[in-house]
């Protein structure tokens, strides 16, 4: 499968624990985008990659989260002290320019 | 600030009638637009962009820029249409913004 890759597919998890997600793009795309869904709702915008560089930063996304790209790969989005309204589909995507993003399955967070 | 908005929640079209989803946008500069759809239990995937001026699974947009609209058309519908399908939009930075999304439902 040579899409965007995300792991794992379901978290479950306390209240107050942290979690880390991880995104594999496409590997020829440099752009990488970090979305957030709830029910009802479109994507949201969390963050956004343009290679290794973290280019903007949503306001959603609270001291709590924060996402890395070390080496312009893959990225990963942690949640720390994980809170009940956490709880969501996380999707990432990843683009090479104009021709629109192409998003993985997401994972699906649970807190309890 | 790039905004999109989707009036409606959901769009019930009998087999074979007309589909229009709505897409309004608004953004200072020079906008893309697509649509994505989401089929059950499927990735959200891309449908089409103004700027190839194509027309995917019967599908057309036209990018209205007088009236920042985006409407997705098909002149019949047809059962495996139905899905949720998301307006898009890309301005400064390529950031992707999206609407909040229309079912369209198709009852045979």
């Amino acid at each position: 499968d040579t899409g965007v890759s995300q792991n794992p597919r379901h978290k479950i998890t306390k209240r107050g624990q942290n979690v880390t997600f991880r995104c594999d793009p496409i590997s020829e795309h440099n752009r990488l985008y970090w979305y957030r869904q709830t029910l009802g709702q479109g994507p949201e915008f969390l963050t956004y990659f343009q290679n290794e560089a973290q280019l903007e930063k949503s306001r959603l996304l609270s001291d709590r989260f924060s996402a890395e790209r070390p080496k312009g790969s893959f990225s990963t989005l942690e949640i720390q002290r994980t809170e009940q309204g956490d709880s969501a589909m996380y999707l990432c995507a990843s683009s090479s320019g104009g021709g629109g993003a192409f998003f993985g399955q997401g994972t699906r967070l649970t807190v309890v | 600030a790039q905004r999109v908005t989707q009036p409606e929640k959901l769009l019930s079209v009998f087999k074979g009638a007309p589909v229009e989803l709505k897409c309004n946008y608004s953004y200072s500069g020079s906008p893309e637009l697509f649509w994505y759809v989401q089929y059950s239990r499927q990735r959200l995937q891309l449908l089409l962009r103004h700027i190839s001026r194509e027309s995917i699974k019967g599908f057309t947009a036209d990018l209205n820029k007088g009236e920042t609209s985006f409407h997705l058309k098909k002149p019949f519908a047809q059962e495996e249409d139905s899905a949720m399908y998301y307006c898009a939009l890309t301005g400064g930075y390529q950031k992707v913004t999206f609407g909040t999304g229309t079912k369209l439902q198709v009852i045979p």
